[in-house]
């Protein structure tokens, strides 16, 4: 079975602070992704990986960074956290090809205060 | 940008009772995933239909797909209190990446 594990549940940070994200993948996924899910706004996509050191503008790149050194892991950077960006973050993986779906991880309750 | 869209937001229903979400698309599609998420958890995976298919089913999931009005539907038949969560769909673009694209969702309650 396809584990994706965050490495936090729940976060609270204070504005200004750089926030690390992190999550990995056992099943050797090419592809890797962040997204934000707001209520009434669903599941927004941030930045997305397809390989190791390769990265891709979501819709929602403004104020985030990723990092993807190992092709298990993949970090999600806020360089200088802003309270608009408490959220649901959530880390998912997929294999190459149209057809594979989207395994998810649990997800982090980030609080920016 | 958002490609699919779901409605109703909310649906509440009684055990037994069929429950029916809708996804509307704008631009052609490879395939629409359905995916199912429980309160304050991931998302999984239910099902995909192809661009070329019109129906397919898994148990008592039941999802079509009309092209040509860019939408598709997924009813749930004999629903139970554990159906209970938001349902959304997730479009792969033609010519697209390898992202998907989800929509708002539907939240779903079953009253026993």
């Amino acid at each position: 079975d396809v584990k994706v594990t965050q490495s936090s549940r729940y976060l609270v940070k204070r504005t200004g602070e750089k926030v690390f994200l992190e999550c990995v993948q056992d099943m050797d996924h090419e592809n890797m992704f962040w997204y934000r899910q707001d209520p009434g706004l669903g599941l927004r996509l941030i930045y997305f990986s397809y390989d190791v050191k390769m990265k891709e503008k979501g819709d929602i790149p403004e104020g985030y960074s990723v990092s993807r050194e190992k092709k298990e892991r993949f970090s999600l950077i806020l360089e200088s956290a802003s309270t608009n960006q408490t959220s649901m973050y959530l880390c998912a993986s997929r294999r190459t090809g149209g057809r594979s779906p989207l395994h998810f991880g649990n997800g982090t309750r980030l609080t920016v205060t | 940008s958002q490609q699919g869209e779901e409605d109703p937001q909310a649906l509440s229903i009684q055990e037994g009772e069929n429950a029916t979400m809708n996804c509307s698309y704008k631009t052609s599609i490879n395939n629409l995933q359905w995916y199912r998420q429980n309160s304050g958890r991931g998302l999984v995976h239910l099902i995909l239909i192809r661009s070329n298919e019109r129906e397919k089913h898994s148990g008592r999931l039941r999802v079509t797909l009309d092209t040509s009005k860019k939408s598709s539907s997924l009813l749930i038949t004999a629903s139970r209190a554990a159906d209970t969560a938001s349902y959304f769909c997730a479009t792969n673009h033609q010519g697209g990446s390898e992202k998907l694209v989800f929509g708002k969702g539907t939240k779903l309650t079953v009253n026993p």
